[in-house]
């Protein structure tokens, strides 16, 4: 079984700011990472996402995220944030490939990231 | 690509009513996924689909839950006898079936329970 903690549930910044939005995660086997944003009344929208390889992802707007396995983390970051990045944000994880079919995702409990002017 | 699309988007109901709601995924994607959040909480996966076979249901999926996928196309969720601790977001999510691949999710079913 996987869990995961997002040790902050609201995070204020202004505009232009650096931000950190910390996850970290438990797990007995090897596992898929994710992070999800989802944006006032709207669904859950992939931000990135680490299956191998480099541990470092990133995505289209300018988020990005480290896989420290030793330190069993996968935050997120991104060097200036906009207003329009105000949106909950959802870290989760799956297990690794294993041959099965199921890959049903274990979510952590968001963090609210809010920009302000 | 349409994207996943869920009905109804708000349902309200009493106590003891029974409720249905439907999931359609992403044409031709093999694997359906159900999930429930409740608020202040990451969604809680509840069930799976590959195609037409439920292979694995959550603790949480209690035996008033029930869900099904004819054909292996969409997806229905059924509450019997509704309870107020049902009250959540119903979220269902596709994927092509491909390995390890990115679920895509629909906009969810608010259920409110009276």
């Amino acid at each position: 079984a996987q869990s995961v903690t997002q040790l902050d549930s609201q995070v204020p910044v202004f505009e232009e700011a650096p931000v950190e939005l910390r996850c970290n995660y438990s797990s007995s086997v090897s596992v898929y990472l994710f992070w999800y944003v989802q944006y006032p009344n709207q669904g859950l929208q992939l931000l990135l996402k680490y299956l191998s390889g480099s541990t470092l992802v990133e995505s289209i707007n300018g988020f990005e995220a480290e896989f420290n396995k030793s330190q069993t983390s996968f935050h997120l970051r991104k060097p200036s944030v906009h207003i329009s990045d105000t949106a909950e944000y959802f870290c989760a994880v799956s297990r690794g490939y294993s041959g099965g079919s199921n890959y049903k995702l274990t979510f952590g409990k968001g963090t609210l990231l809010t920009v302000n002017p | 690509d349409t994207g996943v699309s869920q009905n109804p988007r708000h349902k309200i109901t009493k106590r003891g009513q029974n409720v249905t709601f439907r999931c359609d995924p992403i044409s031709e994607h093999n694997r359906l996924y159900w999930y429930r959040q409740t608020l202040g909480q990451g969604p809680e996966f509840l069930t799976y689909f590959q195609n037409e076979a439920q292979l694995e249901k959550s603790r949480l999926l209690s035996d008033r839950f029930s869900a099904e996928r004819p054909k292996g196309s969409f997806s229905t969720l059924e509450i019997q006898r509704t309870e107020q601790g049902d009250s959540a977001m119903y979220l269902c999510a596709s994927s092509t079936g491909q390995g390890q691949e990115t679920q895509y999710f629909g906009p969810g079913t608010r259920l409110l329970v009276l």
